[in-house]
């Protein structure tokens, strides 16, 4: 199985300031089609996930250009520019280039 | 898009349970479905996928206990829960696409005596 591996495994932090997390997977999550199917997922207190980010760099629609994604094969990262209240909750990274399909730990961004 | 899961409760170690999942607001038979779980407090743990032919793939942990399936006529993913441990307890969402593009808003299942 692949494993992914989340850190930090928490963030506290100010409104207005910046964060990164990475997510770094045990194989290559690029796929035999040459796309990387590597996703980024945020689950709000209480509520279910909602992905933000996938294939990398992806935004999805009405997630604002405040959250970036980079990376490439193993090694991927989540910016977030000049947090805001809406932004706290788990964030996830998700691989669904092997199966099974897997999960980073969790980073939980809370405020300072 | 919308994603509404059912079926959830509470039930005894050993027995069985069929969840639901009704899909709208996009074009069902075109599209694989996973189910996902949360157990209390944790992460997010894959535990099937379907795809739009109906190809299957289960996590290990539940294998052989659970089956996925879907009727494209009525727009609806199934997950049936046989020979439950204590566990499977979870919130099962779940989600659509390759990509997990949308996920509903869950359901809970707990196995206890």
């Amino acid at each position: 199985d692949v494993v992914m591996t989340q850190t930090p495994p928490s963030l506290s932090v100010a409104i207005g300031q910046s964060v990164s997390i990475s997510c770094k997977s045990s194989q290559s999550l690029v796929y035999s089609d040459g796309k990387t199917y590597l996703h980024w997922l945020l689950q709000s207190s209480g509520r279910s996930p909602k992905r933000l980010i996938y294939q990398v760099s992806n935004l999805d629609s009405g997630v604002p250009d405040r959250f970036s994604g980079t990376g490439s094969q193993k090694d991927f990262t989540l910016k977030i520019s000049r947090v805001e209240a809406k932004d706290l909750g788990v964030y996830y990274c998700a691989q669904t280039t092997h199966f099974p399909r897997t999960f980073g730990g969790g980073t939980k961004l809370e405020l300072k | 898009v919308q994603l509404v899961e059912s079926g959830g409760g509470l039930v005894q170690p050993g027995k069985s349970l069929k969840l639901s999942c009704s899909a709208s607001g996009f074009t069902f038979s075109s599209y694989g479905m996973h189910w996902i779980r949360q157990a209390p407090g944790k992460g997010l743990d894959w535990v099937a996928y379907i795809s739009s032919s109906s190809g299957t793939v289960y996590a290990d942990a539940v294998k052989g206990r659970f089956t996925i399936s879907r009727d494209n006529a009525k727009n609806t993913l199934y997950l049936q829960l046989n020979s439950l441990k204590s566990e499977d307890t979870a919130i099962y969402y779940c989600a659509k696409g390759y990509r997990f593009d949308y996920w509903g808003q869950g359901v809970m299942v707990t196995v206890s005596s």
